[in-house]
């Protein structure tokens, strides 16, 4: 059974980096074709892709974004980390990690969510 | 990447049956069969209905199902449920190998 959990802070003010965790269960990031996706919704709107990490540490960014995501991997604690730089209002948002796989291109399974605000 | 465009709301009774479209680009839904289909209903996470254009998930209902057609994909809902009332977002892979998703359909059951 594949679980997914977000973790981080509720409150961040602007221009600081924000830094959210996903601790998995179920499956390893060692596993060829594994992957964990970063998704986020701001209150009332649509879902918006962030990133995505593989089993092979290839990573991709959205490009609206890119220059201010960072995702990691560790690997012996089941977690993926992502940063997000200089954070504004607009980043105010659920915050949702995800698993998918290259065999199967979608998020099959997701983690419950973390609501972050941004406010000074 | 702008996100795929989908209707605002659609509506139906109980028992009907409802499609939803979502319109991208040859950059996306055009080029790939990634095309899935989310369910997310108030304050809960997405859960995954549709893959690769028209598959259902184990443990989907078959009254869900999906096509495409260009660069317009569908999921149509039949026999329609209260429970299905929710909002409903589609995503597809890229050329930039990343991911978008649709702007999301309320879907509500008069």
């Amino acid at each position: 059974q594949i679980t997914l959990q977000e973790s981080g802070p509720m409150l961040v003010r602007p221009t600081q980096t924000l830094t959210l965790t996903c601790t998995f269960s179920g499956f390893s990031l060692t596993s060829t074709g594994r992957a964990v996706g970063w998704i986020r919704q701001p209150p009332g709107q649509a879902l918006e892709w962030l990133a995505l990490i593989y089993w092979d540490d290839e990573k991709r960014y959205s490009p609206s974004l890119s220059t201010r995501l960072t995702l990691a991997k560790d690997t012996s604690k089941n977690q993926v980390v992502l940063t997000v730089t200089n954070v504004d209002p607009v980043d105010t948002a659920t915050y949702f990690c995800a698993h998918t796989t290259i065999l199967n291109v979608d998020f099959d399974f997701w983690g419950q969510g973390t609501p972050v605000t941004v406010s000074s | 990447q702008s996100a795929l465009t989908q209707p605002v709301s659609v509506s139906g009774s109980p028992g009907q049956s409802i499609t939803i479209s979502c319109t991208g680009t040859n950059s996306d839904i055009g080029t790939y069969k990634y095309v899935s289909w989310y369910q997310q209903h108030p304050g809960k996470a997405p859960k995954l209905m549709i893959r690769e254009v028209s598959d259902r998930p184990s443990g989907v209902s078959h009254r869900f199902s999906g096509s495409k057609s260009g660069n317009t994909a569908s999921l149509t809902i039949s026999g329609l449920q209260t429970d299905d009332e929710a909002d409903y977002y589609c995503a597809s892979y890229t050329i930039s190998s990343a991911f978008v998703f649709g702007s999301g359909t309320k879907v509500t059951v008069l």
